[in-house]
């Protein structure tokens, strides 16, 4: 059964640093999202893309985080200068076409900003 | 303003037990509710979902909305160990171009006991 996959399983940063979370969405869909999961605290919405460009962002979205579909396989979360709050697990999820659009999640990165 | 509450527990059953879950939510435009299930070190997957108002059956499993008190349940029948897991409620909004974001619930922890 297709899945969506995360690289790492953890990252371990020190504050200030770049990081860069991956993900390979199952293979025919369209649409991709991350959302984020503080520990104790809700999943939330982070950003959805589509086409080559963002379709939404949350007001956590802001300048230090960018993402990107750099080939057909792969979609990346960049933060720029991590901060202590950035600690959390970060999930990829990615859905098909507007008639089935079940999200599927990946397993999730756990990113540790020391 | 998108809100959804929900009771974290933890809930701990005994095997066979008739398990309730539920959430309120703030908005009452909102249409499409969603139930996630969470196992550890697992993103989230879709359990089932409902549209506008009333019941959705899948086996074991019973979604219901009450649109006018704004909230949504989530009932499991003979609740066996593999149930124990994180349950999630969730809104779905759409975002445009046919990708919408979640809106998640804080989860609640449930432990079915043999």
């Amino acid at each position: 059964e297709p899945e969506v996959t995360q690289t790492p399983s953890h990252q371990v940063t020190q504050m200030g640093q770049e990081v860069i979370l991956r993900c390979v969405p199952i293979s025919n869909h369209l649409y991709f999202y991350w959302y984020r999961q503080i520990l104790g605290q809700k999943v939330e919405f982070l950003v959805s893309f589509y086409n080559n460009e963002i379709s939404e962002k949350s007001e956590i979205f802001d300048d230090q985080f960018s993402v990107e579909r750099p080939d057909g396989s792969n979609f990346t979360l960049k933060i720029r200068s991590t901060k202590l709050e950035d600690s959390a697990m970060y999930f990829c999820a990615s859905s098909g076409t507007e008639t089935n659009n079940e999200q599927f999640f990946g397993p999730g990165t756990r990113l540790t900003v020391l | 303003q998108k809100e959804v509450e929900q009771d974290p527990g933890p809930l701990s059953v005994p095997e066979g037990a008739i398990v309730s879950l539920n959430c309120t939510y703030s908005n009452s435009a909102f249409q499409y509710f969603m139930w996630y299930r969470q196992y550890s070190r697992k993103g989230p997957e879709l359990l089932m979902y409902t549209y506008s108002s009333g019941n959705k059956e899948d086996g074991r499993f019973t979604a219901q909305v009450d649109k006018s008190s704004k909230y949504i349940s989530l009932f499991i029948r003979d609740s066996q160990p593999s149930d124990s897991a994180t349950y999630l409620c969730a809104i779905k909004t759409y975002s445009g171009a046919g990708s919408y974001q979640l809106t998640f619930g804080k989860g609640t922890k449930l432990s079915v006991i043999p």
